[in-house]
């Protein structure tokens, strides 16, 4: 399966602030998506980067809060923008190969905001 | 409103003893299930699937039964390692007909093995 490769691992910023999120693969895929992990909850998709045209988002997040990046088909970014403290989670990149392949994911970027 | 449900969120079972982890799901249209893995500090790992048209897929020492009518499915580890210890979330998908993979996810279930 591919490698992925997600950073920061984690980082405590500070409310009002961004961070951004990059998560590199070792080989193109088809599909990249975006997890979030708020505390003691299941995962929750925010959102598809497709390459090349604007993220698909799920109803309850928007790009003005969470700008996402796909500039090819190895490479993507996720930025939390003006941060408050609901948005402390741990964010996962994933992707998926090909039809009928799992999801795999990245080791997630776990952030605190204060 | 939880389409996916894991209904324990831990258990303990002794090494070698088998471990059943439970998963119920509410929405008819899902018909592929998965469960993952998930150490501290690491991402979840894929560990198993079924589709709908199956009631029983085995790897190994991993077998996920599926009972369409109750809408549940199960994960039995025999024999359970301290190795086995994470938690393991039951994930579902349905046929979007967009080509997309969107997964749904349970809470997940905290497995400790007691050696």
């Amino acid at each position: 399966s591919a490698v992925i490769s997600q950073k920061p691992s984690r980082d405590i910023c500070q409310r009002g602030t961004s961070l951004t999120i990059q998560c590199q693969v070792d080989s193109q895929v088809t599909m990249m998506f975006w997890y979030r992990q708020q505390p003691g909850q299941s995962l929750t998709l925010i959102a598809t980067a497709n390459q090349g045209s604007e993220a698909t988002y799920e109803s309850g997040f928007v790009i003005d809060k969470f700008p996402i990046s796909r500039p090819n088909l190895t490479f993507s970014t996720l930025t939390v923008s003006n941060m408050s403290p609901e948005d402390s989670s741990i964010y996962l990149c994933s992707v998926r190969q090909g039809e009928g392949s799992p999801l795999h994911f990245g080791n997630g970027t776990r952030l605190t905001v204060t | 409103d939880q389409q996916v449900k894991q209904n324990s969120p831990s258990l303990s079972v002794q090494e070698g003893r088998i471990s059943i982890l439970n998963c119920d799901y509410t929405n008819s249209m899902f018909d592929y299930f998965l469960w993952y893995k998930k150490y501290p500090a690491e991402g979840p790992t894929f560990l198993i699937s079924i589709s709908s048209i199956k009631d029983k897929n085995e790897d190994g020492r991993f077998t996920v039964f599926l009972n369409k009518s109750a809408k549940h499915l199960s994960l039995h580890i025999v024999p359970s390692q301290p190795g086995d210890s994470a938690v393991y979330f039951c994930a579902a998908s349905g046929n979007s007909g967009a080509g997309s993979y969107q997964l749904t996810f349970g809470k997940g279930t905290k497995l400790s093995v007691i050696p």
